[in-house]
C-alpha cells in the first residue's frame, strides 16, 4: 500500500530563514509525486509536481528515489508563506492521490 | 467560470440523521473525487468517479455513498450520520487521470458538524 508521511505538523521559522518541509513516502511502482498548499480562506491548490522540475513562489522540490523523499525547500521564508502544505503521491493507475498529513508552516515576521 | 462548487458550506447535523454534500464542476472533468480533511490526518479519499455513472470505493468509504448520474455533480451521502463524521469534506475533479498536467481542482470544502 502506498503511504505519504509528513513527520512535522507545525513548522515556525522567522522571515528571511530557510525552510524544509519533509516528506517521504512508500510505494512499489514508480513514484510521482505533489505539494499541495492551502493558504488562510483560500482552496487546496497545487504548488509544484516533481515531473515538471519547476520553481514556484521560490519553492523546489527533488524527488530522492533512494531515500524516498520529496522533500519542499525555499532558501528565505516569506510571511506569504505561512499556509498548510501537504505532500501528496499518485497511484500507478493515476485515479487517486495518496496525501501526508499535512505541515503548517508559520513564518514569523 | 465556478469551478468546483460545493453546497452547503457548513452543516450541523445530529447523530442519526441524513444527508447529502452536492459537488458540481463546469470543467467537463471526468474525474470527480470527495476527501475528508481531518486535523494530523490530511486528506484521505472517501470515494471517487472516473465518469458518469461510474464510482469506486477510496480509503475510507464506510458510512458514505455516492452518485454519479450526471458528468458534473459527484453526489456524498450521509445515511445515518456519526460523530466520527464531524469533518471537513473536500470535493476535487480533474480532466483525466492524475498525471503531469493532470491535477486536481478543488472545492471551497464543507464543514459538517455531526452532534
Amino acid at each position: 500500500a502506498q503511504r505519504v508521511t509528513q513527520p512535522e505538523k507545525l513548522l515556525s521559522v522567522f522571515k528571511g530563514a530557510p525552510v524544509e518541509l519533509k516528506c517521504n513516502y512508500s510505494y512499489s511502482g514508480s513514484p510521482e509525486l505533489f505539494w499541495y498548499v492551502q493558504y488562510s480562506r483560500q482552496r487546496l491548490q497545487l504548488l509544484l509536481r516533481h515531473i515538471s522540475r519547476e520553481s514556484i513562489k521560490g519553492f523546489t522540490a527533488d524527488l530522492n528515489k533512494g531515500e524516498t523523499s520529496f522533500h519542499l525547500k525555499k532558501p528565505f521564508a516569506q510571511e506569504e508563506d505561512s499556509a498548510m502544505y501537504y505532500c501528496a503521491l499518485r497511484n500507478n493507475a493515476g485515479n487517486m492521490l495518496t496525501f501526508g498529513g499535512g505541515t503548517r508552516l508559520m513564518v514569523k515576521p | 467560470n465556478a469551478g468546483v462548487t460545493q453546497t452547503p458550506k457548513f452543516r450541523v447535523l445530529k447523530t442519526g440523521q441524513s444527508m447529502t454534500l452536492l459537488c458540481a464542476q463546469d470543467m467537463n472533468h471526468e474525474y470527480m473525487y470527495w476527501y475528508r480533511q481531518d486535523p494530523g490526518m490530511g486528506l484521505r479519499l472517501i470515494h471517487y468517479s472516473v465518469g458518469e455513472g461510474t464510482t469506486a470505493k477510496g480509503e475510507v468509504p464506510d458510512g458514505y455513498n455516492v452518485s454519479r448520474l450526471k458528468k458534473q455533480n459527484f453526489l456524498l451521502g450521509l445515511e445515518s450520520a456519526a460523530p466520527s463524521q464531524t469533518s471537513v469534506y473536500f470535493c476535487a475533479s480533474s480532466y483525466q487521470g492524475i498525471s503531469g498536467a493532470n491535477v486536481l481542482t478543488f472545492g471551497a470544502g464543507s464543514r459538517l458538524t455531526v452532534l
